[in-house]
Formats: structure tokens, sequence, C-alpha cells
């Protein structure tokens, strides 16, 4: 049964910072993985989706990596401002056609 | 740019009632599938809907549960007898594509209060 676990938890930085969000999966025969956004309250906002044949994609300040033999994921935020504060989310497509998602971590950018 | 929209934004029932959440998907996408959030706890798939029929389901989705595609445009989950641990955010989603290519589009969701 696949599991997926994002590190940390909860984040909060200087606005400015350039940050790393971790995200590992423990089945890699995976489709794709997905990274989200969730505002408190509100519904996920797709940021990036990699295919298991590619490494990496990258949206403005946004850059996400896939190792897919290792299991892991990482969301790289460049110069972090404070409307980036939001739950980011870590989702993987196996072999049936659902999403596994993280807990997610809370991140806070100060101002 | 084109959206995934659901009503009602927020819905509060009583224990036993039945409950029609209403979506409608991105026009051109062909996959639907239903989300739910308990609070504090991870986002967990309910179901998958293609051509017309159930494509996957997991172990929540219940005889409770169920889903249509009355018509051409809407996409929906029925409750029929609503507990107090219904109690979540249920997000509609839908995909062009399928598993080996389809990105997932999530609607604002619904929030269900089961008292």
């Amino acid at each position: 049964k696949q599991e997926v676990t994002q590190i940390p938890a909860a984040l909060s930085v200087p606005e400015g910072e350039n940050l790393v969000l971790n995200c590992s999966f423990t089945d890699s025969a995976i489709y794709n993985l997905q990274w989200f956004r969730q505002d408190p309250g509100k519904g996920l906002t797709s940021l990036l989706l990699i295919q298991s044949s590619q490494r990496e994609q990258t949206s403005g300040r946004l850059n996400a990596s896939l190792d897919k033999s290792s299991g892991r994921s990482t969301l790289y935020i460049a110069a972090s401002q404070p409307g980036d504060s939001a739950t980011y989310l870590c989702a993987v497509r196996g072999y049936g056609n659902k999403l596994v998602f993280g807990a997610g971590t809370i991140l806070r950018v100060k101002s | 740019e084109p959206e995934v929209t659901q009503t009602p934004s927020h819905q509060v029932t009583q224990m036993g009632q039945e409950v029609i959440l209403r979506c409608v998907p991105i026009s051109n996408h062909l996959y639907f599938y239903w989300y739910r959030q308990i609070l504090g706890q991870k986002v967990e798939f309910l179901v998958s809907f293609y051509n017309n029929e159930i494509s996957e389901k997991s172990e929540i989705f219940d005889d409770q549960f169920s889903v249509e595609r009355p018509d051409g445009s809407n996409f929906t989950l029925k409750i029929r007898s609503t507990k107090l641990e219904d109690s979540a955010m249920y997000f509609c989603a839908s995909s062009e594509g399928d598993r080996a290519v389809g990105e997932l589009f999530f609607g604002e969701g619904s929030r269900l209060t089961v008292l």
C-alpha cells in the first residue's frame, strides 16, 4: 500500500529565502507525482505535475524534482514571498487511478 | 481559465439525511473524481468515474455513497444516510487524461457538516 510522507510538517522562514520541501513515497511504481497548494479552507491548486519518466519540472519560482527509484521528490521555492504561505501537498499516482496524498507541509513566510 | 466548480460551498445536515454534492468539471475533461478531507487529516480518494461508470473506488465508498453524471456537465456525489463521521470537505476533480498523463484539477470543495 502506497504511503506518502512529507517533511517538514511545518516551516517558517523570512521573506526572500530559498526553501526545499520534501516528499517521499514507499512504492516507486508510479505514473506521476503532483504538487498542490492549499490555502486555509480552500481547494487544491495544482502547481506542478511530473511524469515518472521526467526528472524535474519548473514553473516560475517553483522547481520540482523526482527520483522515482529512491521514492523522493522535492519542491524548491526560490525567493519566497508572504503570498507563498499555504499548505503544500504532494500526491502520487500509482497503477490505480487515484492520487495518494501526503499530510502536507505548512509554510509560513514572514515579511 | 477553465475551472472545476462545486456547490454548495457549505451544507449542514442532520444525521440520517440524504445529501447531494454537485460538481461541474472542466468541459473537455473525461475523468472525474471525488476526494474528501476530514479536518486535520490527509486528502483521501473516494471514487473515479469514466465513460459513465465507476472505474475505481476506495473502501470508504460503501453502499451509502453513489455518483452520477445526470447530464453532459454535472457530476454528483450522493450520500444516502449521513453519519457524523461523514463530516468533511469534499473535493471534486477532473482530468483530461487517465493515470499516465492526467493532471488533476480540483474544485474549491463542499464542506459537509453532519449534526
